[in-house]
């Protein structure tokens, strides 16, 4: 069974400052990777996806995150964070054949953007 | 532009007592899930649904039930309420496997 790993439980950085949020999955096959961001007390939102081709994707708010397939890694950066950016980030990993109902969550990054 | 819609948004139960929460969506979308958010457990698949009339069990089945009588509709049923299940609920779709989940804004339930 696929598995998801964040490394970071928790993220402080300061205003203006680069984060990276690191990601770790099991498997060595083929598989869908996506970031998701919750705000406080707000359901889960798509920052972005890799499905296939480029291993650099970029999503919304200015984040991107690269598929390192070797390294079984999916690591969300941004170059420069705001206040607006505190939220907890989820990294989650499907099997292309086996659909979204197997998609597994990490368990989360808060990531706290200080002045 | 309503997306997925989950009701109510807060519940205080008693242990023992029965509830049911709706989720509702508007984008014709053919899959549905219920997934419980616990502090430091990311978030868990409890059951989930690929069409109207069908059901499955996810990762963390016990003590619910789901129902799918409308494409539209994907509603959880608590039936005798334990303190364990105390968590956020969150409603979700996608159009098909694969595809991106859109979730609901969650349903904070506490059993006391």
């Amino acid at each position: 069974a696929q598995s998801v790993t964040q490394l970071d439980s928790q993220v402080p950085v300061f205003e203006e400052a680069p984060v990276e949020l690191r990601c770790n999955y099991s498997s060595s096959v083929s598989v869908y990777l996506f970031w998701y961001v919750q705000y406080p007390n707000q359901g889960l939102q798509l920052l972005l996806k890799y499905l296939s081709g480029s291993t650099l994707v970029k999503g919304i708010n200015g984040f991107e995150a690269e598929f390192n397939k070797s390294q079984t890694s999916f690591h969300l950066r941004k170059p420069s964070v705001h206040i607006s950016d505190t939220a907890e980030y989820f990294c989650a990993v499907s099997d292309p054949q086996g659909g979204s109902e197997k998609l597994v969550f990490g368990k989360g990054t808060k990531l706290t953007v200080n002045p | 532009n309503a997306g997925v819609t989950q009701t109510p948004k807060f519940r205080v139960l008693k242990t023992g007592q029965s509830m049911t929460l709706l989720c509702a969506q508007d984008m014709n979308h053919e899959y549905m899930y219920w997934y419980r958010q616990d502090p430091g457990m990311g978030l868990r698949l409890i059951h989930y649904s690929v069409g109207e009339g069908t059901t499955a069990k996810g990762e963390v089945p016990d003590g619910y039930n789901v129902s799918r009588l409308k494409k539209q509709n994907f509603l959880l049923g608590l039936e005798s309420a334990a303190p364990s299940q105390t968590s956020v609920y969150f409603c979700a779709s996608s159009q098909t496997s694969g595809n991106t989940i859109y979730f609901g804004e969650g349903s904070w339930l506490t059993v006391v």
